[in-house]
């Protein structure tokens, strides 16, 4: 069962891009990596997933080394919008194993 | 249209109580999830249900029991109601079983226990 740890908490300003790095060093091989945000009083929603090297969406790029034991969603240019709670989710998609870890949430806070 | 729609959205009652909360979902998936997320803001998978079957049963007390009465639906009941159960608690889906299957999450039910 792949564990996460992700910081508790990030500050950037308008116009940065910010990354947040997820470590999952026991990653099985069938499993893969998907980030959600969580705004206040909201569920979280899907951002972005990969298995490994890069995915970039309209949203987010997620940045998956070789050895798959961490990974890092980038946020390009954000805004105060992007205050929220990105998760780090490992999941295994094999219907025998499918146990959901999701990880404390790094808490971002974009300021003017 | 909600996608996933719990009932209610807030919850306040007494220890030793009982109470049920209801998710419904309009996606036609397969699969739906039930989370505990606390003040820390851990998000703890509980319970999941595929087409109706339960297939994950997490380390929770036995006072809390789901219930999918169709794929559509997954409502949780707690029994006796103890002031730790206070959290907020999250009904998702996915179009099918697996962690890689994107998730689609309800708005939430805060639950106060006094």
């Amino acid at each position: 069962l792949a564990k996460t740890t992700q910081p508790i908490s990030m500050d950037s300003y308008e116009g940065q891009e910010v990354n947040i790095t997820c470590s999952h060093n026991n990653i099985a091989t069938n499993d893969y990596i998907t980030w959600y945000q969580q705004f206040p009083s909201q569920g979280p929603r899907f951002i972005i997933q990969g298995y490994k090297t890069k995915v970039t969406n309209e949203v987010a790029s997620l940045f998956i080394p070789a050895d798959r034991k961490s990974s890092t969603l980038s946020l390009p240019r954000v805004s105060l919008s992007d205050t929220a709670v990105y998760y780090c989710l490992v999941g295994d998609r094999k219907a025998a194993g499918n146990k959901l870890t999701f990880g404390g949430g790094t808490r971002v806070l974009v300021k003017p | 249209d909600t996608a996933v729609s719990q009932t209610p959205k807030y919850l306040v009652t007494q220890m030793g109580n009982d109470k049920s909360i209801k998710c419904e979902q309009n996606l036609g998936h397969d699969t739906m999830y039930w989370y505990k997320q606390d003040s820390k803001k851990f998000l703890k998978i509980m319970f999941s249900y595929n087409n109706k079957e339960l297939i994950i049963n997490e380390t929770v007390p036995n006072r809390f029991s789901p219930k999918s009465p169709d794929k559509a639906h997954l409502n949780l009941h707690i029994n006796s109601l103890e002031l730790g159960d206070s959290a907020v608690y999250f009904c998702a889906s996915s179009q099918r079983r697996g962690g890689n299957n994107e998730q689609f999450f309800g708005p939430g039910t805060r639950l106060t226990v006094l």
